[in-house]
């Protein structure tokens, strides 16, 4: 069974400035996807990046990059000139590719907190 | 177009009582999923439907049971509701054809039982 796991339950950062959230998975796959999603106050689960594992370009959208290290099973996010907006707690997630299969089920890590100070 | 809707957004029970989450999508999705997510847990699979007339147990299925109505519709079941079912239930659905798809979310019911 897949895990994913956040060791930061909660960060901060002053606008404008970049702050990076770790997230680590552990899996015997080879082929997978990554995915961290943003829950603001409003609830609403919004999907930010996502990464295929065959891919070794780290992706990017916007102010929101990964580092995504296949070997390590590191895949942190990286929110350059933080915003207010950005206040909300981010969840990396993990998905196995499956050929030919229809389900494609999310394991998620626990959440990190992540305060955008004025 | 709505996404992802689900009714109702709070709820309160008691011991014992029975109610039906509902959560429909109108992105023409195959698969369906539903979430809880406690605090300090993070999101957890409770069951999904891989597609129209298949259901499978998740992570954490005991005491709940579901229904794929139609394409669009999935609902969630709580026969004998329990305290230990207090929790935020989220629907979601993607395209479940292809590696990697988005999975779209509701806004989430807050269910409470007492």
């Amino acid at each position: 069974a897949q895990t994913v796991t956040q060791s930061q339950p909660e960060m901060s950062v002053q606008e404008a400035e970049t702050v990076t959230l770790s997230c680590t998975y552990d899996t015997s796959e080879n082929n997978y996807y990554l995915f961290w999603y943003k829950q603001p106050p409003s609830r609403q689960m919004i999907l930010v990046i996502r990464q295929e594992a065959y891919k070794q370009q780290n992706a990017t959208e916007n102010r929101f990059s990964v580092n995504f290290q296949k070997a390590a099973k590191s895949f942190s996010l990286k929110i350059s000139d933080s915003q207010l907006g950005d206040t909300a707690m981010y969840f990396c997630a993990f998905m196995k590719h499956k050929s030919g299969g229809s389900n494609y089920k999310l394991t998620f890590g626990k959440g990190t907190l992540l305060t955008v100070n004025p | 177009n709505a996404g992802v809707t689900q009714t109702p957004k709070f709820q309160v029970l008691k011991t014992g009582q029975s109610m039906t989450l509902q959560c429909a999508q109108d992105m023409n999705h195959n698969s369906m999923y539903w979430y809880r997510q406690d605090p300090g847990m993070g999101l957890r699979l409770i069951y999904y439907s891989a597609s129209e007339g298949t259901t499978d147990k998740g992570e954490v299925p005991n005491g709940y049971n579901v229904s794929r109505l139609n394409k669009r519709e999935f609902s969630l079941r709580l026969e004998s509701a329990a305290p230990s079912q207090t929790s935020v239930y989220f629907c979601a659905s993607s395209e479940g054809f292809s590696g990697g798809n988005e999975q779209f979310f509701g806004p989430g019911t807050r269910l409470t039982v007492l």
